[in-house]
């Protein structure tokens, strides 16, 4: 059963960094690309950026472009989200989600969110 | 204009079928495009329903129900998640996605609400 936590929100300042974290079991994380994603309170879905499950591509939303970095360790099943500059409009929930292939392909399974709340 | 466009609400009655529209910006073709749907209820995650291209090109999410189908109106550039005798559990917030430019875009969402 795939399971993802997201960990790393919490209350920040504006103009800090922060980097949030997302474990992954079961399932070949190795094999997945992996995405970010997020949702400001009462809002639609946002895409932020994606990593192929070798890390050797990476796209991100232009929204985010310079600000943000997605990462991942594989060999301890975990996706990184390193966010700098932080601004009250990053205020959401985080998610991150598995793609159903090795490349960019689209998220298939998400983990609970973690909220991130950058205060002025 | 957007990308991606979405009505935010729509409403339909219980055990009616409900079509929910997924319409791209001028200059675009939804022949082309892979389209996702996903199904968000207040508090959790969303959860992956499918995509459609084509009927030979789709695919229905893990445990997704047949009541959920997906399709193109080309004349309207927009495609379409069908959600036939709609249920009360139904309810919810819908977003499609596409990959576009190196970048996937989400749709802006619609309420759905079964009366």
């Amino acid at each position: 059963q795939v399971k993802l936590v997201e960990s790393g929100g919490g209350v920040v300042q504006s103009g800090r960094s922060l980097r949030l974290s997302c474990e992954a079991s079961g399932f070949p994380f190795g094999g997945h690309g992996m995405h970010w994603v997020r949702q400001a309170p009462g809002r639609g879905l946002e895409w932020l950026a994606v990593i192929w499950s070798d890390g050797i591509l990476e796209y991100y939303a232009d929204s985010v472009k310079g600000r943000f970095t997605i990462s991942r360790d594989n060999a301890k099943n975990t996706l990184y989200l390193q966010m700098s500059d932080l601004r009250a409009e990053d205020t959401a929930v985080y998610y991150c989600a598995r793609g159903d292939d090795a490349q960019s392909s689209a998220c298939d399974s998400w983990g609970q969110g973690t909220l991130l709340t950058v205060s002025s | 204009q957007a990308l991606v466009t979405q009505p935010s609400s729509l409403s339909a009655s219980l055990g009616a079928s409900a079509s929910l529209t997924c319409t791209l910006r001028s200059g675009l073709s939804v022949s082309v495009y892979r389209i996702y749907w996903y199904q968000q209820k207040p508090g959790s995650p969303p959860q992956y329903l499918l995509r459609y291209k084509s009927d030979s090109d789709k695919q229905q999410g893990s445990g997704v129900p047949s009541r959920f189908s997906g399709s193109k109106d080309a004349s309207a550039n927009a495609g379409i998640l069908l959600i036939s005798g709609l249920q009360s559990d139904d309810e919810g917030d819908y977003y499609c996605l596409i990959w576009h430019n190196n970048a996937w875009m989400f749709g802006g969402g619609t309420k759905l609400t079964v009366l």
